[in-house]
């Protein structure tokens, strides 16, 4: 099945320092990948859906300057938190979709930021 | 309103008892179904995935759909305490389209 991996799974930064998580997909090429953010006992919150050679698409709210997102390559989509503050801890989630006849979405296995 | 309605929980079920599962939706537009388990701290991991109305079955999992009634369910037969987790329901419009998600449930089996 489709495999998607991302990294860090935690990684702890200081105030004003910038942050990048990692998304790859193993064995499929992805044109379109996903990231979300997961507060405590919440759902996923979709922040950006990241396009393999041109600029990501933000949902509305996300700041775009604060979260840098780059697809560049089909295999590897980057975030980048900005001048982090302790408000930006939580839990990033990325996601790509290979195709329906393969089953679809397929998420990594998170990264948990602690801003200090 | 949410465009995807989903039963918070908490859930408690004896081991070996059946788990059921639903949300409602809004959106007609939505063709793809799809259940995710989610253990604490970790990635949504896909269950099921269903296109359009109808039922499937694997293993002890059965997903089913109602596009006429925006309703999908879930069931886990002869649940096991490993089947402790939030379950998180998700729909889209189609390939490379956004994931609508519900709240997620979350579950607990008793042993």
């Amino acid at each position: 099945g489709a495999v998607v991996s991302q990294h860090p799974s935690r990684v702890i930064c200081k105030s004003g320092t910038s942050v990048k998580i990692e998304c790859r997909s193993l064995d499929f090429q992805a044109t379109t990948m996903f990231w979300y953010r997961q507060f405590p006992k919440q759902s996923l919150m979709l922040m950006a859906t990241s396009n393999e050679g041109s600029k990501a698409t933000y949902e509305q709210g996300v700041e775009k300057d604060k979260f840098l997102i780059n697809h560049a390559s089909l295999t590897l989509s980057t975030l980048t938190v900005t001048s982090a503050h302790p408000e930006d801890s939580s839990f990033y989630i990325c996601s790509a979709n290979r195709d329906s006849l393969y089953g679809g979405y397929t998420f990594g296995s998170g990264t948990r930021l602690t801003v200090v | 309103q949410k465009e995807v309605e989903q039963d918070p929980g908490p859930l408690s079920v004896p081991e070996g008892a059946i788990v059921s599962l639903n949300c409602t939706y809004s959106n007609s537009a939505f063709q793809y179904f799809m259940w995710y388990r989610q253990y604490s701290r970790k990635g949504p991991e896909l269950l099921m995935y269903t296109y359009s109305s109808g039922n499937k079955e694997d293993g002890r999992f059965t997903a089913q759909v109602d596009k006429s009634s925006k309703y999908i369910s879930l069931f886990i037969r002869d649940s096991q305490p490993s089947d402790s987790a939030t379950y998180l329901c998700a729909m889209s419009e189609g390939d490379d389209y956004k994931l609508s998600f519900g709240a997620g449930t979350t579950v607990t089996v008793r042993a």
